[in-house]
């Protein structure tokens, strides 16, 4: 069975400390894996797709990277805004074009 | 970028009344949309897959007699929560595969049933 496990659930920064979130993957085949940011109360937003081990991604202090058996989006030096939570999601070859999603990581960035 | 477009964004209803919520996709056409749901602090659970022109496929679990969709045009899905009760209160989310970039998402529906 797919599985997706995000890590940590929950993650609170000060403002400029950089981290990473972790997303590790259980599939039989991965077609590709998805980052969004979902803030409360509205639909996840597109952040990244990744479709093979060593490839990168980034966009402002935003960077996703994708091994094998996981991925990180990496946050350097996080501004409040940067407050939401991020999901992860893959999609698995052989298979329709559903993806399944981890649980998130609830991200507060205090100023 | 690609828009999909999701209304009502809130929705407050009586128990036993049926609710309706939309999916558009404003500058693309959509053959296959996502019906997701969504409690809170968890992720989302996919619902059905939406095909125009066809029956929808629902995931084990989910009741086709409560939950109707309808795929009546490239743009437009629907989600009908029928005869709701307060267990089906709940964030109802709307996506469309759009390229190669993945999904695009609707803003959500709050349903409250009371």
């Amino acid at each position: 069975e797919d599985q997706v496990t995000q890590s940590p659930e929950a993650l609170r920064l000060q403002e400029g400390e950089s981290s990473s979130l972790n997303c590790s993957y259980t599939v039989s085949g991965l077609r590709g894996l998805f980052w969004y940011r979902q803030d409360p109360g509205k639909g996840p937003e597109f952040l990244f797709t990744l479709y093979s081990a060593g490839e990168e991604k980034e966009k402002e202090r935003l960077k996703a990277t994708l091994t094998k058996k996981e991925s990180f989006l990496h946050i350097t030096a996080p501004k409040p805004e940067d407050s939401a939570t991020y999901l992860c999601a893959v999609e698995v070859t052989g298979g329709s074009y559903i993806p399944t999603f981890g649980r998130g990581t609830s991200l507060i960035v205090h100023p | 970028g690609a828009v999909v477009s999701q209304h009502p964004s809130r929705v407050i209803c009586k128990s036993g009344t049926s609710v309706k919520i939309e999916c558009r996709s404003l500058d693309f056409q959509a053959t296959t949309m996502f019906w997701y749901r969504q409690f809170p602090k968890q992720s989302l659970m996919l619902m059905a897959t939406s095909n125009e022109g066809s029956k929808a496929t629902y995931e084990q679990g989910v009741e086709k007699d409560k939950f109707l969709i309808n795929h009546a045009s490239l743009t437009l899905s629907t989600l009908t929560v029928t005869s709701a009760h307060p267990e089906d209160s709940s964030f109802y989310i709307c996506s469309a595969l759009q390229g190669a970039d993945g999904y695009t998402f609707g803003s959500g529906t709050r349903l409250t049933v009371v």
